[in-house]
């Protein structure tokens, strides 16, 4: 593969369920990002990792949650999902400060909350 | 607090030119990026502008104003293809991207 997967392509789940999305990346960049991006709004950054091991809270972290174990993985859990999480989820990264901060774009995940 | 501000929509004929604009106001400035974006799919990088000027790359051109808080994207030639959302970010002094809501350019033949 080269660039960013994202899994799944859509999904629609119950309200109160566990949810995981993954993405991995095989560029070796060392940035990592979790976007939702709903209609009228600019894509808002829910959680970031700048280097394997460390995430931090974006624009909108709650009820979301990241974890970086290395550097290709970057996988974004919804606890306990609730309607207003209905959104187009996209995973991105970045070389970030060794090199470009141009972000890559995985090809999103559609998730229905009901 | 931190915003992009840039038109919602915009219409153009095929073959002709088009300026889409943008605004921002961040906290610290570290480079102003377009993305592409066509319909169910992911952003697309178009360029990427840290000093003022016009940055010229095929059809597409992109122009900053620091000073100003400005900046556009110029698209000439254009093609039915060019139908797409026109995503303006600013970098902030944390290195985050700050996202423009989009600006829908629909292409007439």
């Amino acid at each position: 593969i080269a660039g960013i997967t994202q899994a799944p392509t859509s999904q629609i789940l119950a309200a109160g369920r566990r949810m995981t999305l993954r993405c991995t990346q095989d560029m070796r960049h060392n940035a990592m990002y979790w976007y939702r991006q709903d209609l009228g709004l600019g894509l808002r950054l829910i959680h970031y990792s700048n280097t394997a091991g460390t995430t931090g809270k974006g624009e909108v972290p709650d009820g979301y949650s990241v974890s970086r174990a290395n550097t290709d993985d970057f996988p974004l859990t919804l606890a306990s999902a609730v309607p207003s999480q209905t959104s187009v989820y996209f995973c991105a990264s970045s070389q970030g400060p060794e090199g470009s901060y141009e972000q890559y774009f995985g090809p999103g995940t559609r998730l229905t909350v009901t | 607090g931190q915003n992009i501000d840039q038109p919602t929509e915009m219409t153009a004929t095929e073959g002709a030119i088009v300026q889409i604009n943008c605004t921002y106001q961040t906290s610290g400035f570290n480079g102003l990026f377009w993305y592409q974006q066509h319909a169910g799919e992911a952003p697309t990088f178009l360029s990427y502008n840290v000093l003022d000027g016009l940055e010229e790359k095929g059809r597409f051109s992109s122009f900053l104003s620091r000073s100003k808080g400005y900046s556009y994207l110029l698209l000439k030639e254009l093609q039915m293809k060019d139908s797409a959302s026109y995503l303006c970010s600013a970098m902030d002094s944390n290195y985050q991207l700050i996202w423009g809501a989009g600006t829908k350019l629909i292409i007439k033949p």
